[in-house]
């Protein structure tokens, strides 16, 4: 079975930052990638699908990168707001989440 | 604009189960596929199951096999997900979510508001 894994689990930085998150998949999964948003007591909200791709409304700071298994989630310019865990869900086959990211302001 | 509505928080004994339902509004039904992803509490998210209301057919992860039924009534646009055999590990928040797809196999872009189920004598 096809395992993804985040990393950091956690991480703390200051406004404006530019921070990136990563996942990554035990076998290729082409670009079948998705990103989620979860702040505390929240419904997930999706961010980017096929790895790059924002969805509608979604902030341009943030932005996804990779293909196979490595992928990325980049906020450009971190803010307040940004406070919340970030999960990452290959569709290539079975769903399955990564563990999560625990973002958190410095 | 898109809801998917879900019904109310359930209390359940152990062994027992739990029928959650799941009502699409602003939108058509079909051909989307709608999956059941939980959450623990303090853990992270896990999808349990898809539908694909138009081909009528599931999918479930393995691990909820024989344990998981997800059905749908297109008549009135309403996914429905029943866990049985309940223990304490099935307490969690049990969220419905579509796909743009009529695949189960998907990311989600809409999502319920969640639902609680909690077990325990």
């Amino acid at each position: 079975d096809i395992q993804m894994t985040q990393s950091p689990s956690s991480l703390s930085a200051s406004v404006g930052d530019r921070v990136t998150i990563t996942c990554r998949a035990s076998q290729g999964i082409s670009t079948d990638l998705a990103w989620y948003q979860q702040k505390p007591g929240k419904v997930p909200k999706l961010l980017i699908y096929a790895a790059s791709t924002l969805q509608s409304g979604v902030p341009s700071r943030f932005s996804g990168s990779g293909s196979g298994t490595d992928f990325t989630l980049t906020f450009s310019s971190l803010q307040p707001e940004d406070v919340a865990t970030y999960y990452c869900q290959k569709y290539n086959g079975v769903p399955l989440f990564g563990g999560g990211t625990k973002v958190e302001i410095k | 604009q898109v809801q998917l509505v879900q019904s109310g928080a359930e209390v359940k004994k152990p062994g027992s189960s739990v029928k959650v339902s799941c009502m699409t509004s602003g939108g058509t039904f079909s051909p989307y596929a709608i999956s059941w992803v939980r959450q623990a509490p303090g853990q992270g998210l896990e999808w349990m199951g898809g539908i694909m209301a138009i081909f009528r057919t599931t999918k479930y992860a393995q691990k909820f096999q024989g344990r998981l039924t997800i059905t749908a009534d297109e008549s009135t646009n309403t996914a429905y997900m029943e866990l049985s055999s309940l223990r304490s590990e099935d307490t969690a928040v049990y969220y419905c979510a579509r796909a743009p797809t009529y695949y189960s196999e998907s990311y989600f872009d809409y999502w319920g508001q969640g639902t609680l189920v909690t077990v325990s004598s």
